[in-house]
């Protein structure tokens, strides 16, 4: 069975911080992993994985994936209050996504 | 370019009814899937749909059921609705099945009395 593990599951920290969320899987026929941030209902899009080794950055926010070792990491850099929220991450595989628990950020001002 | 739109927004049913969710995908959009999200459960995968065929479908009993219409719009019912059931209920769109991002929508509440 699929299974996507996030840690830590809550995270607090002060604004100006830089945090490390980290993912890690098992699936068979693994295609790409994605990273959501959810804030209320929606979870939104921030990264598309498919390559090893390819940081993908968007402003404060960066990740990368590695496939011998299974994992992920999403690192938010000079954090703000508005980056407080639940980071989702799904792994595709065949035409479904494998959710980890999340991890839930709080970051005080 | 409107979002994924999902109706309706909360829904109240007791047990033993039925219900039926709606999805409007992206424009464009041809694969939609659907999950349930619950405090212990997470994030659970449901179904996936392309071009009107299940392409994909998750752990859940055969109360779940969904359909695509022709033009992408998708529906999920579920029958004989249990306490348990009591959820949000996610559908996403993506331009391809599997390939890129998929959008979510903001969900319908379920709650079940």
């Amino acid at each position: 069975e699929d299974k996507v593990v996030q840690s830590p599951l809550s995270l607090v920290v002060h604004e100006g911080d830089t945090v490390t969320l980290n993912c890690s899987y098992e699936v068979t026929n693994f295609r790409s992993l994605l990273w959501y941030k959810q804030e209320k209902k929606a979870p939104t899009f921030l990264f598309m994985l498919t390559s090893s080794g390819i940081e993908k950055k968007s402003g404060r926010l960066s990740s990368i994936l590695d496939k011998k070792e299974l994992f992920s990491i999403l690192n938010i850099t000079a954090t703000q209050t508005g980056d407080s929220a639940v980071y989702l991450c799904a792994v595709t595989s065949g035409s479904r996504l494998t959710f980890g628990e999340g991890t839930q950020l709080t970051v005080n001002p | 370019k409107a979002g994924v739109t999902q109706t309706p927004r909360y829904l109240i049913k007791t047990r033993g009814q039925q219900v039926t969710l709606s999805c409007s995908p992206i424009s464009g959009h041809r694969s939609v899937s659907w999950y349930q999200q619950t405090p212990g459960q997470g994030l659970q995968f449901l179904f996936e749909y392309f071009s009107e065929t299940q392409r994909n479908k998750g752990n859940f009993p055969g109360r779940f059921s969904g359909r695509q219409f022709s033009n992408s719009r998708s529906e999920m019912n579920v029958s004989t609705l249990e306490l348990g059931d009591s959820a949000l209920y996610l559908c996403a769109s993506s331009p391809w099945s599997s390939r890129s991002g998929y959008t979510f929508g903001s969900g319908t509440r379920l709650t079940v009395v």
